[in-house]
């Protein structure tokens, strides 16, 4: 057990709706990444925010958002869902964000989406 | 695109013996280098985080090297358990904060 949670863990809707994720990071950690990983596809970094700020944009579509909140929980919001949007959501966090400062990862079990 | 890329994508090892495989990443705009291992059904769990070129890092019976100047990162194992059997995943830091690039993974499957 990392000590990341991530709900719900199976999630099914259909296009069109909107969708949120939740990742609680592991006590202390002020950093929260989000990642897809779509089929026969690898991980894709999405965005990092630290401590409250977006701090690094990866290939994440315009349909998607995230923030994180005072309590340093984080939510990424999925939107206008299609087909291809079906995946899997990790969300890591660490202590820091900074890259000169080495920091592992620690990944949460993830969310399964499902677009019908 | 990918410019991570791990090599083989797939490779099986018989218990006991020795293997490594490779990280190959853009040399410029290098910050780190992780490396991940991946079970099954589990999530990604960090192995190393390298930083220097020459860097040499080691647990247990897996250890890596990082040559950022060519770009690129092996990763050995050791006498090859069966629990040694997963994908490991190598992710490149490509600037000051947390853009990372992954690589595709090479899956390691060890047979008794």
């Amino acid at each position: 057990d990392s000590g990341v949670t991530q709900t719900p863990k199976h999630l099914i809707t259909a296009t069109g709706q909107r969708v949120t994720l939740r990742c609680s990071p592991r006590s202390g950690d002020l950093s929260v990444y989000w990642y897809q990983q779509s089929l026969d596809q690898g991980l894709q970094f999405l965005i990092q925010y630290y401590n409250g700020e977006e701090r690094a944009k990866g290939n994440i579509l315009e349909r998607f958002s995230a923030q994180q909140f005072p309590d340093l929980h984080s939510e990424l919001n999925l939107s206008s869902l299609e087909l291809g949007d079906s995946a899997l959501y990790f969300c890591a966090s660490s202590v820091s964000g900074g890259g000169s400062v080495p920091n592992e990862q620690f990944f949460g079990p993830g969310t399964r989406l499902t677009v019908l | 695109i990918l410019n991570v890329e791990q090599s083989p994508q797939s490779l099986h090892v018989q218990e006991g013996d020795s293997t490594n495989f490779t990280c190959s990443f853009p040399s410029s705009n290098f910050y780190a280098l992780h490396w991940y291992r991946w079970e099954t059904a589990k999530s990604p769990e960090a192995l190393f985080v390298m930083t220097l070129n020459g860097d040499e890092k080691k647990k247990g019976r897996i250890s890596a090297t990082l040559n950022t100047k060519e770009g690129y990162s092996y990763l050995y194992i050791k006498g090859s358990q069966p629990e040694d059997s997963a994908t490991y995943l190598c992710a490149c830091l490509t600037d000051s904060w947390g853009k990372f690039q992954f690589g595709a993974g090479t899956q390691v499957v060890v047979t008794p």
